[in-house]
């Protein structure tokens, strides 16, 4: 079964400056995506990006940016000018694809990011 | 576009009534369909997922159940409710958009048992 490992529970950063986000994973499969979602006080849950395994180039989405080590098992986000509506719960997730028809999607247990004004 | 719509948002309920908690999706057939809970300051933990009509699978031993009557609807439910049930409740949609794979979540229902 696939495990994703969020070691930070909170962090905090002062608005514009840059913040990473951790995230290890296991897994054994070669061919999987993974994603980072917000969550922000309103408890919607909203995609900020996401990374196919079989892709070198690292994702980015405007100030978003992840920093994927697929040897290392590693997947960070990286939030650069910080805005105070980056304040909320950050989610890392893995996802195999579909074995017997099922998608199998993993989550860390989250971080809650503060953005200081 | 694909759209989930979960309802109802909120729901206080005493221990030992029922529940049901409706998802439906639009813009898409033969859904990937998935719930969800997060209990207070923790992550999300699958308690069921469906690939197609009357398919059901559970992740967890619990109090609740699921089923899918039509192709884009999910129903979760319980008979008794227990206090251990309140939580956040999130469906999910998951599949293939265009080139990419990703997942739709609905708003959520906030249930709490008392």
């Amino acid at each position: 079964a696939q495990t994703v490992t969020q070691s930070q529970p909170e962090m905090s950063v002062q608005e514009a400056e840059t913040v990473t986000l951790s995230c290890t994973y296991d897994t054994s499969e070669n061919n999987y995506y993974l994603f980072w979602y917000k969550q922000p006080p309103s408890r919607q849950m909203i995609l900020v990006i996401r990374q196919e395994a079989y892709k070198q180039q690292n994702a980015t989405e405007n100030r978003f940016s992840v920093n994927f080590q697929k040897a290392a098992k590693s997947f960070s986000l990286k939030i650069s000018d910080s805005q105070l509506g980056d304040t909320a719960m950050y989610f890392c997730a893995f996802m195999k694809p579909p074995g017997a028809g099922s998608y199998q999607l993993t989550f860390g247990k989250g971080t809650k990011l503060s953005v200081i004004p | 576009s694909q759209t989930i719509h979960q309802w109802p948002a909120t729901l206080v309920q005493p221990v030992g009534s029922p529940l049901s908690l409706e998802c439906t999706v639009e813009g898409t057939s033969n859904p990937n369909l998935y719930w969800y809970r997060q209990a207070a300051g923790r992550g999300l933990q699958l308690l069921f997922y469906s690939v197609g009509i009357g398919q059901i699978s559970s992740e967890v031993p619990q109090n609740l159940s699921a089923s899918r009557p039509q192709d884009r609807q999910f129903i979760l439910s319980s008979k008794k409710l227990l206090l251990s049930d309140s939580g956040f409740y999130l469906c999910a949609w998951v599949g293939p958009t265009g080139d990419n794979t990703e997942a739709f979540f609905g708003q959520g229902t906030r249930l709490t048992v008392v």
